[in-house]
């Protein structure tokens, strides 16, 4: 059972534009749901996080925009810049110290 | 700050051989975790820690894979005998309970290992 799936599978955007990555949970229990960010040879890096108490959380070029009653957030990356270029995990967590239930990646590529 | 440090980065065996991976976490943090990473996928659960204690390892082949965390620090996850499905990235993370980042993870670079 994937408790998280997220989508695409990949992505190609063009330098300058919008990056968008979508994910879907089902287990309600959930409220932590953090994004990370996963560079080739290098363990994933915290991007962002949001809690179920706020609809939207931004941090510079990254947004997280979530929405409990469909169980479902998503990643927005503006102004995409090829340092982008990464694969993307969303995740969720029952908050204290629990484990994290990955997606299954979104190998974003951002071209010139 | 130093962050979360694993070794060896990459390890090739011949399958029925053991390997022994080892992680060191940040500097007080009381919970650690082994996550498997197959390729193209997101990381799995394997074993998490509370200090020295494990307090989920539901996900844990125990026929082959042991994992330890003496003294509370330092752990070690180890697999015999190896089989060719084994091969993947293992990655290590660690947290705090510290109330202005209590749930981030701090992952480890990871080893990666080859089974043929």
């Amino acid at each position: 059972q994937q408790q998280v799936k997220q989508s695409p599978q990949s992505l190609i955007v063009q330098k300058g534009g919008i990056s968008i990555i979508n994910c879907a949970y089902e287990n309600t229990a959930f409220d932590y749901f953090p994004w990370y960010q996963q560079f080739p040879g290098k363990g994933p890096a915290l991007l962002i996080a949001i809690r179920p108490d706020v609809s939207e959380k931004k941090e510079g070029r990254f947004t997280i925009s979530f929405n409990k009653s469909a169980k479902q957030f998503s990643l927005h990356i503006m102004d995409s810049q090829p340092g982008d270029s990464a694969t993307y995990f969303c995740a969720a967590s029952i908050a204290g110290n629990t484990p994290l239930v990955f997606g299954k990646g979104t190998r974003l590529s951002v071209i010139a | 700050e130093a962050g979360v440090v694993q070794s060896p980065r990459y390890k090739i065996i011949e399958k029925k051989q053991p390997v022994a991976f080892w992680c060191n976490p940040i500097s007080g943090h009381n919970t650690l975790y082994w996550y498997l990473q197959n390729l193209g996928q997101g990381p799995e659960l394997l074993i998490r820690y509370e200090n020295e204690e494990a307090v989920d390892d539901s996900q844990l082949p125990k026929d082959r894979f042991s994992a330890e965390r003496l003294k509370g620090v330092d752990s070690t996850l180890k697999i015999q005998p190896a089989e060719l499905g084994d091969s993947a990235v293992y990655l290590c993370a660690s947290s705090s309970r510290d109330p202005s980042d209590p749930d981030t993870q701090y992952f480890g670079p990871g080893t990666r290992l080859t089974v043929l």
